[in-house]
């Protein structure tokens, strides 16, 4: 089965340093890699996905992801972060089973940056 | 207006109750799911549907059910509300690789 791990519950970096919040797969196949932020009291929003091509990512608000198969990671970054960039972070991969198109989500990573 | 509209947003109902949470959608999608938010375990896949006429369980089904009225609307029951059924549930649509998710719904069962 298609899983996804995220390694840290919690990430704390400072305004304008770079972030790295980390994903790692588990799948058969070509990977479907996604990134989704959830900021509070809203829903899921799309970041960025990888599907073939060039292994560097780029997504919405600066974000980019970078995938690595030797690896299996799939990580998010950003060069320099924002105070209002703290929300929760959700890497994803698609499962085909059963010829079915759907989301698998790893448990989530809260970022805080602080001032 | 939103894409993907849950109603109602937020709900407390009792335990034994019988509670039903509805999604909307104007994006013209066949896809839709019904997923639940717990603290450190992300997004679950309750339910999904490919169109009217295809309803699939996710990986965690029990104590739910749904109903696809129509291409725009995806409807999730509890049947009989539990508190362990106390969490944050999301709908998305989706057309192709990319989901669009809805504000989602808070329910509370006491």
């Amino acid at each position: 089965a298609q899983s996804v791990a995220q390694p840290e519950d919690q990430v704390n970096v400072a305004e304008g340093n770079p972030l790295t919040v980390k994903c790692t797969y588990s799948v058969s196949g070509n990977p479907y890699l996604f990134w989704y932020v959830q900021y509070p009291n809203r829903g899921l929003q799309f970041l960025l996905k990888y599907i073939t091509g060039d292994n560097l990512v780029k997504g919405s608000y600066g974000f980019e992801a970078e995938f690595n198969k030797s690896q299996t990671s799939f990580h998010l970054k950003k060069p320099s972060a924002l105070v209002s960039d703290s929300a929760l972070y959700f890497c994803a991969v698609r499962d085909m089973a059963g010829g079915y198109n759907k989301l698998i989500f790893g448990a989530g990573t809260r970022l805080a940056v602080h001032p | 207006d939103a894409d993907v509209t849950q109603t109602p947003r937020n709900r407390i109902t009792k335990t034994g109750k019988r509670i039903m949470l509805e999604c909307s959608q104007t994006k013209g999608h066949d896809r839709m799911y019904w997923y639940r938010q717990d603290p450190g375990l992300g997004l679950r896949l309750i339910y999904y549907s490919f169109d009217v006429k295809d309803i699939n369980k996710g990986e965690i089904s029990d104590g739910y059910s749904v109903s696809r009225q129509a291409q725009a609307k995806f409807s999730l029951s509890l049947e009989s509300a539990i508190p362990n059924q106390t969490a944050l549930y999301f709908c998305a649509t989706s057309a192709g690789t990319e989901a669009f998710f809805g504000q989602g719904t808070r329910l509370t069962v006491v």
